[in-house]
């Protein structure tokens, strides 16, 4: 069964430094998503992307945060300078031509020490 | 218009029993009502979903009644097992286009033997 995939599944970094998370979409779907999920929370939306274009984003998504799909397989979600309460699970999710089903990661747990 | 109101937080039920948790949207443009069934560090992954057209959907323990006049889905997991424990989450969105998954606040659910 086609899934989702997410990398790394963990990682710690420092306040300030840039990370880079990545994700494998299902390989015919259309449209890309970043969730994220603070421990203990509900799942939070931070941008779509489709027609490599970003077609929305929340305000949590702000200057420090950006998505590419530089090859055509590959999202990837980076976050410029690290704060303490970028600490979460971030999520990739995909969706075919009727976007309809959100198929999803199995998360990178992002921790900034 | 764009929450999504879930409850209960959190529920503990018996072997056997019926699990019930409701949600209830606001956006009466909605069209797709999933639910997500969610693992400690997995992604959230479909259990079911259900379009306006029906008033219900059941598949095997997993029957979604949804109601239109009322802006209220619910979900019910009859003879509820201990591996349904699991944090569920309610969604709503807009199908046929680039619209997000606006998500509930989860509902923590406990299956004792």
């Amino acid at each position: 069964e086609p899934e989702v995939t997410q990398t790394p599944s963990h990682q710690v970094t420092q306040m300030g430094q840039e990370v880079i998370l990545r994700c494998v979409p299902i390989s015919n779907h259309l449209y890309f998503y970043w969730y994220r999920q603070i421990l203990g929370q509900k799942v939070e939306f931070l941008v779509s992307f489709y027609n490599n274009e970003i077609s929305e984003k929340s305000e949590i998504f702000d200057d420090q945060f950006s998505v590419e799909r530089p090859d055509g397989s590959n999202f990837t979600l980076k976050i410029r300078s690290t704060k303490l309460e970028d600490s979460a699970m971030y999520f990739c999710a995909s969706s075919g031509a009727l976007n309809t089903e959100a198929f999803f990661g199995q998360g990178t747990r992002l921790t900034v020490v | 218009q764009q929450q999504v109101k879930q409850s209960p937080q959190s529920l503990i039920v018996q072997k056997g029993g019926i699990s019930i948790i409701n949600c209830a949207y606001e956006n009466t443009a909605f069209d797709y009502f999933p639910w997500y069934q969610q693992f400690p560090g997995k992604g959230p992954a479909l259990l079911i979903a259900i379009r306006p057209d029906v008033s219900e959907k059941k598949e095997g323990r997993f029957t979604i009644s949804f109601n239109k006049s009322a802006k209220q889905f619910s979900l019910h997991i009859m003879d509820s097992q201990p591996g349904d424990s699991a944090t569920y989450f309610c969604a709503t969105k807009r199908i046929f286009n680039t619209d997000k998954l606006i998500f509930g606040t989860g509902t923590r659910l406990q299956v004792f033997p």
